[in-house]
This record gives structure tokens, sequence and C-alpha cells, in this order.
């Protein structure tokens, strides 16, 4: 079966910085995305990743380890606004996306 | 951000009853999607459409029909909706199949009592 798996949740203070990971059984791998979704709103994009290696915009990088079937997005300098449910898909060997349930990042100023 | 909108944002229902929601869009992207979205859960597709007239089913389409008579418009029905259909559906879109974004519209939720 396919399987996508995040922590359910995670606290971290205002300021600091906090690593979100995302581990993915597919049948097979063409690229790998990041969502943000803040309660009672729709999904946006926030990355994506096809090839191995680190991808940086602004405060958020994501990172990519397909050998290893392993993700994580990286946040920096956190805000308050940053407190929402953080999404990992995988678009498998049919294209079509694969989610995982989410990781619900909670800020404490 | 783009255009999509979701119609109605709200409903409640009956068991029984038909239900029909709508995606509209303005981008002109060829691909449109139908998730659910449910505590625990990834988003799970249930159906999509790679034009006018051609969709597929997706993980969880049992109880669920599509239909697509113009490039912007994608209706989602529940034929008979049941309580464990109370769900918040979410519509996206996006160009292509390959490395294409989905860009998603408000949701709508639906009560099934």
């Amino acid at each position: 079966g396919q399987n996508i798996d995040q922590p359910t949740e995670m606290t971290a203070t205002e300021g600091a910085i906090v690593q979100i990971n995302c581990t993915y059984q597919t049948s097979g791998f063409n690229g790998l995305f990041w969502y943000q979704q803040h309660a009672g709103e729709a999904p946006t994009f926030l990355s994506y990743n096809v090839l191995d290696g680190l991808e940086e915009k602004g405060r958020f990088s994501s990172f990519l380890s397909r050998s290893k079937g392993y993700s994580y997005l990286l946040l920096k300098e956190l805000q308050m606004k940053d407190s929402a449910s953080y999404l990992c898909a995988v678009r498998d060997s049919n294209y079509q996306l694969i989610w995982g349930a989410g990781t619900k990042l909670i800020i404490k100023p | 951000d783009a255009g999509i909108t979701q119609s109605p944002r709200h409903k409640v229902t009956e068991t029984g009853t038909p239900v029909t929601l709508r995606c509209h869009q303005t981008e002109n992207h060829r691909y449109m999607y139908w998730y659910r979205q449910d505590p625990g859960h990834g988003l799970r597709l249930i159906h999509y459409s790679y034009g006018v007239k051609d969709t597929d089913k997706g993980e969880v389409s049992d109880g669920y029909s599509v239909s697509r008579s113009k490039t912007e418009d994608f209706l989602l029905t529940l034929e008979s909706a049941t309580s464990s259909q109370t769900s918040v559906y979410f519509c996206a879109i996006s160009q292509g199949q390959g490395s294409e974004t989905q860009y998603f519209g408000p949701g709508t939720r639906l009560l099934v009592l």
C-alpha cells in the first residue's frame, strides 16, 4: 500500500526554528509537495521537490532524499501566523497525489 | 491566487437526499479534482477530470459521480447522501499532471444528518 507519515502535532516558540518530517512509501515517485493549511481554509502551495537536496524559499526550506523516502520542511524565524497544518504529498507513478494526514504546528509566544 | 470558487460553501442535508457541489474556475486549467478531507486522514481523491467530459475515479469514488460539460465547471454529486459523507470537500485545479502544482478552492462543508 501507499503511505505518507508525518507527526500529528508539533509545538515551537516564536522566533525559533522547527523541522517537520515526512516519510513516504509509494508506488513510484514523481515529486513531493508541501502545503500549508490554516484552520478552516484551503491548502496553499509551499514547495515542490523532485530531485535530492534542499530548496530554499525565504523562511521556508524543503529537503528531499529519494533513497530514504524522506523529506522535511524547515521553518525559520517562526511567526505566530505560521500556526497551521503542514501537509506532505507525494505524486505517485500514476501522477496522483498521495497525502499525509498533516502536522498541526502550534506556535507559542 | 488561482481563480477557483466552490458553491455552496456550507450545506446541511438529510440522509438519502441527492446533493450537488459545484466547482468553478477562471484559469482555463485542464485538470480538475475533487477531494474530501476528514480528521486523521490526508486529503483523499474522489474523482478527477482531464478535460471536458473526460473523468476518472479516485481512491474513494463509491457513492459519488461527477460531470464536466464545460472547461470551467466540475460538478460533484452525492447520489444518495449518507452520514459517512459528512466531510469538507475541496476542489483543486492544475494545468497538467507532471510537475504541475494543484491549487485549491475554499472548500464546502457538508453535514449529512
